[in-house]
């Protein structure tokens, strides 16, 4: 079975401080994908990173960085320097074999970000 | 920039009602998806249509039927529904397999 956990329920920044939303990731699969989803209060949920398991490389886009470690199981998302825009439920994804053509996608329960200017 | 869209935004009904949800997508994508997404909660996957070949949540009850017209439309059919239907309703596409999901804007279901 596959889980993910986002401890973190609800995070406060002051707009500029940098802020890092933790994702740990359970999986018996040798081969899987990891993810992360912006929330706004829109609804729609927004692709942000997609990362495979044999590939544990950071990743920087702008103000936006990711931490994978397979030896943890965690992959977290930092965001330098925020921004009102950025506040949103940010969920981390867990995807692992193809079954029926497709991957169902485990979700985590998601964490709140508020950027208080 | 998404390239799903779902009709209508918002939606209220009376749990007498007969209504559609609809997808559309427009990236070539063979596999589409339904989720629901009540509050503070994460989606739950309700269908999906991979390669025209439909899948089903056990556990979604049969007042939902969903239709995939092609692979570029997606119908998400309601009736008889109870209150605790209310929630976000959200399609997302993919290429199939391992391909990541993109989401549409998804429709604000209130059922009263």
């Amino acid at each position: 079975a596959q889980k993910v956990t986002q401890a973190q329920t609800e995070i406060s920044v002051v707009e500029k401080e940098d802020v890092t939303l933790d994702c740990v990731y359970e999986t018996r699969d040798t081969t899987y994908y990891l993810f992360w989803y912006k929330q706004p209060p829109s609804g729609e949920l927004v692709f942000l990173i997609r990362r495979n398991s044999f590939d544990e490389q950071n990743e920087i886009s702008g103000r936006y960085s990711w931490n994978f470690q397979k030896s943890t199981s965690s992959f977290n998302f930092t965001i330098t320097a925020s921004q009102v825009v950025d506040s949103a439920v940010y969920f981390c994804a867990l995807s692992g074999g193809v079954s029926g053509g497709y991957q169902k996608v485990t979700f985590g329960t998601g964490t709140k970000l508020q950027v208080i200017p | 920039d998404t390239e799903v869209t779902q009709t209508p935004k918002h939606l209220v009904m009376g749990m007498t009602n007969k209504k559609s949800l609809k997808c559309e997508q427009h990236m070539g994508h063979r596999a589409m998806y339904w989720y629901k997404q009540k509050a503070k909660k994460p989606p739950e996957l309700m269908f999906v249509y991979s390669y025209e070949k439909l899948s089903i949540n056990e556990s979604v009850p049969s007042r939902f039927s969903p239709e995939c017209p092609n692979s570029s439309l997606l119908n998400l059919h309601l009736h008889a529904l109870q209150p605790e239907d209310s929630a976000l309703y959200l399609c997302a596409s993919s290429q199939g397999g391992a391909d990541t999901q993109y989401f549409g804007p998804g429709t604000r279901l209130t059922v009263l």
